[in-house]
């Protein structure tokens, strides 16, 4: 099973680039990468999900170099709202959902 | 209303209950799941469900069961509540059509703690 690496908490401020960075040194062939937004006491929320290379969306890019052993999440401009924790998720394509693993995640902080 | 309902969304209960929580949704999902997650730490896979007739345990099936009622319900029991099962608990959907964690929809959750 893949397993995944983020930082524990980050810190920033209104208006700033973020970018979390997972590590996930045994992923597979057929893996994806999948980040979720949790809020305090609200299930998580899918933000994006990527094979390899970039992929944009409206609310964030993620960005998977050519080994995918890592992944950036990039969350632009950030404000307040963007306090949450930031799981990242390795898996594989359907019927493998199962293996998902949801780590501690990475708490964000974002001040004034 | 929203596409994955909760019930109850907090609950109390002694040890030794039994207790059942139940997740609806209107997604047209066929695939379900319940997950626990414990104060600062991420959620662990307890049961999911491919279809009504299909259920398979997760990580930490032990003291509980589930059942798939209809395509829209899932439903967690807890056959003898003890108090290392207090804990938010969260029923997720996802569709077959996709996977490797594409898409899926939690419903906001619920706190049950034993006492």
């Amino acid at each position: 099973l893949a397993k995944t690496t983020q930082p524990i908490s980050m810190d920033s401020y209104e208006g700033q680039e973020v970018n979390i960075t997972c590590s996930h040194n045994n992923i597979a062939t057929n893996d994806y990468i999948t980040w979720y937004q949790q809020f305090p006491s609200q299930g998580p929320r899918f933000i994006i999900q990527g094979y390899k290379t970039k992929v944009t969306n409206e609310v964030a890019s993620l960005f998977i170099p050519a080994d995918r052993k890592s992944s950036t999440l990039s969350l632009p401009r950030v404000s307040l709202s963007d306090t949450a924790v930031y799981y990242c998720l390795v898996g594989d394509s359907p019927g493998g959902y199962n293996k998902l693993i949801f780590g501690a995640g990475t708490r964000l902080a974002v001040h004034p | 209303d929203a596409d994955v309902t909760q019930t109850p969304r907090n609950r109390i209960t002694k040890t030794g209950k039994r207790i059942m929580l139940e997740c609806s949704q209107t997604k047209g999902h066929d695939r379900m799941y319940w997950y626990r997650q414990d104060p600062g730490l991420g959620l662990r896979l307890i049961y999911y469900s491919f279809d009504v007739k299909d259920i398979n345990k997760g990580e930490i099936s032990d003291g509980y069961s589930v059942s798939r009622q209809a395509q829209a319900k899932f439903s967690l029991s807890l056959e003898s509540a003890i108090p290392n099962q207090t804990a938010l608990y969260f029923c997720a959907t996802s569709d077959h059509g996709t996977g490797g964690g594409y898409g899926y929809t939690f419903g906001s959750g619920t706190r049950l703690t034993v006492v």
